[in-house]
């Protein structure tokens, strides 16, 4: 058991262009959560998947967020045009339980 | 829809002495609370989980919570504090039934002084 990865760590971009972002969860969980953190706040739910099903996406921050889990192990997130409030902490987690969930080391977007 | 307020956003202490960081959450149906540490550049790790049983939660580096219903609080403490001790700290609360998903509070910045 390796923990949750994502990847980059860090990824530096100019305002309007497409970032993707990767998580792979601990192999057996079926859940796969996406939060945002910006500085001196704690982390805001954006979406989740059970398996490949993406349950709950009304909480992507707009139209240019989005998400997708292919076949129910890794997910990548994805923000088109971005913009300078776009700059955060994007973390992965996953569960098996759905009562506790483990949190991958993030990536720090910043947007110039 | 939970909340979760965290109502110190800084808390100095110095090295050996006692800490609590405190948290209350509202919500109207069954929860769990957690409690994370997030050290700088990093991801959150768990201190501590309260799913259901006893009140009094014990995790781990020594830190300990207490559930307590009635007051909607779920404050953590330590009884001695160490230098390694400081990092931000978060409290969060999710539903007992449905999709799980985290509201976390603002955190709390520790700060362990030598």
């Amino acid at each position: 058991d390796t923990g949750v990865s994502q990847d980059p760590r860090h990824k530096i971009t100019k305002r309007g262009q497409n970032v993707t972002f990767r998580c792979d969860p601990i192999s057996e969980h079926n859940r796969l959560y996406w939060y945002r953190q910006t500085l001196g706040q704690g982390p805001e739910f954006l979406t989740y998947f059970q398996n490949e099903a993406q349950l709950e996406k009304s909480r992507l921050l707009s139209d240019r967020f989005s998400a997708e889990r292919p076949k129910g192990s890794f997910s990548t997130l994805e923000i088109q045009r971005t913009e300078q409030g776009d700059s955060a902490m994007y973390l992965c987690a996953s569960s098996s339980s759905g009562a506790e969930q483990f949190f991958g080391p993030g990536t720090r977007l910043t947007v110039l | 829809a939970q909340s979760v307020t965290q109502l110190d956003s800084q808390v100095p202490v110095f090295e050996e002495a006692p800490v609590e960081l405190r948290c209350n959450y509202s919500s109207s149906v069954s929860v769990y609370l957690f409690w994370y540490v997030q050290y700088p550049n990093q991801g959150l790790q768990l201190l501590l989980k309260y799913l259901s049983g006893s009140t009094l939660v014990k995790g781990i580096n020594g830190f300990e919570a207490e559930f307590n219903k009635s007051q909607t609080s779920f404050h953590l403490r330590k009884p001695s504090v160490h230098i390694s001790d400081t990092a931000e700290y978060f409290c969060a609360v999710s539903d007992e039934w449905g999709d799980n998903q985290f509201y976390f509070g603002t955190g709390t910045s520790l700060t362990v002084i030598p």
